[in-house]
C-alpha cells in the first residue's frame, strides 16, 4: 500500500519562529491534506490541496502540493503557543481499489516555547 | 450541525469482551471510515464504507467488524477484545476528498 514519510518527527521552537514540515511518498496522490490534532481531540483539517503545484494559505499556514504529486510541505509563520499540537499530512489516492482511502504520515509533534 | 459524533469517549474492557463503538454524522456524507491511532504510528485505516450497505477492509481490519445500514451511522464492533486493541479510535466522514473526524474513543483492554 501507499506509504507516507513525514518529517521531522518533532520540533521544539521559540515563539515567533517559522516552522516547516514535509511529507514524501513513493506513490502519487491526487489530494494532500494537512491536519492538526490537539490532546484528547480528533484531527482538524487545516488545508486541503487538490492540484499538483497548488500553493494554498490559511492565515499563518501555507501548504504546497508538490509538482511530482509525491510530496507536500506545510509552513507555519510566526509561531504562537497555541500552535502546539501534532500535525499530520494525509494523502488521498483516488483510484482502483484504493478509492477514497486516506494514508497518514506519522505526525510532527510541535512544541512552542513562549 | 453536530458533524461527526462518537460514543463512548472512554471505555475499559476485559480481554474477550465484545463491544460496539458508535459513530454518527449529520452531513449526509457517503464515505465513512474508522481509524485507530497508536503512538508513533499516525492513523491507520481499519474499515471504510462508500455508502449505505457497502463496506470494505482497510489496512488493519482483523478483530473488527462494521456495517452500514444507514448513511448516518457506521458502528465498529470488537468481537473479542484483545490488549493489542488498546488504542484511540477515530471515525471520519467525507464527501469528496476531505475527511472530517470525530472526537475519538479511547479504549483500554486489560
Amino acid at each position: 500500500g501507499q506509504q507516507l514519510n513525514q518529517s521531522p518527527q518533532s520540533m521544539f521552537i521559540q515563539e515567533g519562529e517559522d516552522v516547516s514540515m514535509n511529507c514524501t511518498s513513493s506513490s502519487i496522490f491526487n489530494t494532500w491534506l494537512w491536519y492538526k490534532q490537539e490532546p484528547g481531540e480528533g484531527p482538524v483539517l487545516l488545508i486541503a490541496l487538490y492540484k499538483a503545484g497548488e500553493l494554498t494559505s490559511n492565515g499563518r499556514l501555507t501548504a504546497q502540493f508538490g509538482i511530482t504529486r509525491k510530496d507536500s510541505f506545510l509552513n507555519i509563520s510566526a509561531s504562537i503557543p497555541s500552535d502546539v499540537g501534532i500535525y499530520f499530512c494525509a494523502g488521498l489516492f483516488a483510484g482502483g481499489t484504493s478509492y477514497g482511502k486516506l494514508t497518514f504520515g506519522q505526525g510532527t509533534i510541535l512544541t512552542v516555547h513562549p | 450541525n453536530a458533524g461527526v459524533t462518537q460514543t463512548p469517549k472512554f471505555q475499559v474492557l476485559k480481554t474477550g469482551q465484545s463491544m460496539t463503538l458508535q459513530c454518527a454524522q449529520d452531513m449526509n456524507h457517503e464515505y465513512m471510515s474508522w481509524y485507530r491511532q497508536d503512538p508513533g504510528m499516525g492513523l491507520r485505516l481499519i474499515h471504510y464504507s462508500v455508502g449505505a450497505g457497502i463496506t470494505d477492509q482497510g489496512e488493519v481490519p482483523n478483530g473488527y467488524n462494521v456495517s452500514r445500514s444507514t448513511t448516518e451511522d457506521f458502528p465498529l464492533r470488537l468481537l473479542s477484545a484483545a490488549p493489542s486493541q488498546t488504542s484511540v479510535y477515530f471515525c471520519a466522514s467525507s464527501q469528496g476528498g476531505t475527511q472530517y473526524f470525530g472526537p475519538g474513543t479511547r479504549l483500554t483492554v486489560t
